[in-house]
């Protein structure tokens, strides 16, 4: 079993939809969680992180963090066609340069015009 | 700013050949690092740096060399390629005060024969 895992897809979801992006892990030690959005032939970009559970709001955009389920969610509000990416769930155990990242495998995210 | 660049964008190895990666930040960052990035994978990190003069490994350092001179550059060294080595590297700088926010560069798509 993968220590973080996340479903490949793609989801393929309208315009305007609401996208829902999650990932599962089996380290409860995991305190940081990032989500990185990749567009294709192009390198990640750090869209949200999260400290322990809760949730965060920035835009469109909310992540969730559910430690006692040991469960991540992303999720994208009246979705846009340039949201179409690659999107990877990441955690560390601690914050600070040069932590090994964590990652899921990226949920490709397909919107539809 | 041109962010973070790095070249060649494709490259493709014999067994045994070396070479360098080379990255370059205009941001003035002290932190870089490096990542591979495989199928199903998720971003490995291989080496990194805090500073001009000091690198120290990652998760998969083996085979692969880093020095630091200069704040703006981060070069990656394949001393000896192997087809295990075929992947898509990825630099990434951030500074001291957004340790975790790191920003990436376009990727290197090495193929190793």
């Amino acid at each position: 079993q993968k220590e973080v895992e996340q479903d490949p897809g793609p989801l393929s979801v309208p315009e305007g939809a609401i996208v829902s992006l999650n990932c599962t892990y089996s380290n409860s030690a995991f305190q940081y969680f990032m989500w990185y959005r990749q567009y294709s032939r192009k390198g990640p970009e750090l869209l949200m992180y999260t400290y322990s559970s809760g949730n965060k709001e920035d835009g469109r955009f909310t992540a969730q963090v559910d430690k006692s389920s040991k469960y991540i969610s992303l999720f994208i509000r009246d979705s846009q066609p340039s949201d179409s990416a690659t999107y990877l769930c990441a955690m560390t155990f601690r914050w600070g340069f040069g932590n090994v990242l964590h990652c899921g495998s990226g949920t490709q995210v397909i919107v539809l015009p | 700013n041109a962010g973070v660049t790095q070249t060649p964008k494709f490259q493709v190895l014999k067994t045994g050949q070396s070479m360098t990666l080379q990255c370059a930040q205009d941001m003035n960052h002290e932190y870089m690092s490096w990542y591979r990035q495989d199928p199903g994978m998720g971003l490995r990190l291989i080496h990194y740096s805090v500073g001009a003069g000091i690198t120290d490994q990652g998760e998969v350092p083996n085979g692969y060399n880093v020095s630091r001179s200069t704040t703006e550059d981060f070069p990656l060294r394949l001393l000896s390629a192997a087809p295990s080595q075929t992947s898509v590297y990825f630099c990434a700088s951030s500074s001291p005060t957004a340790i975790n926010e790191q920003f990436f560069g376009p990727g290197t798509r090495l193929t190793v024969l």
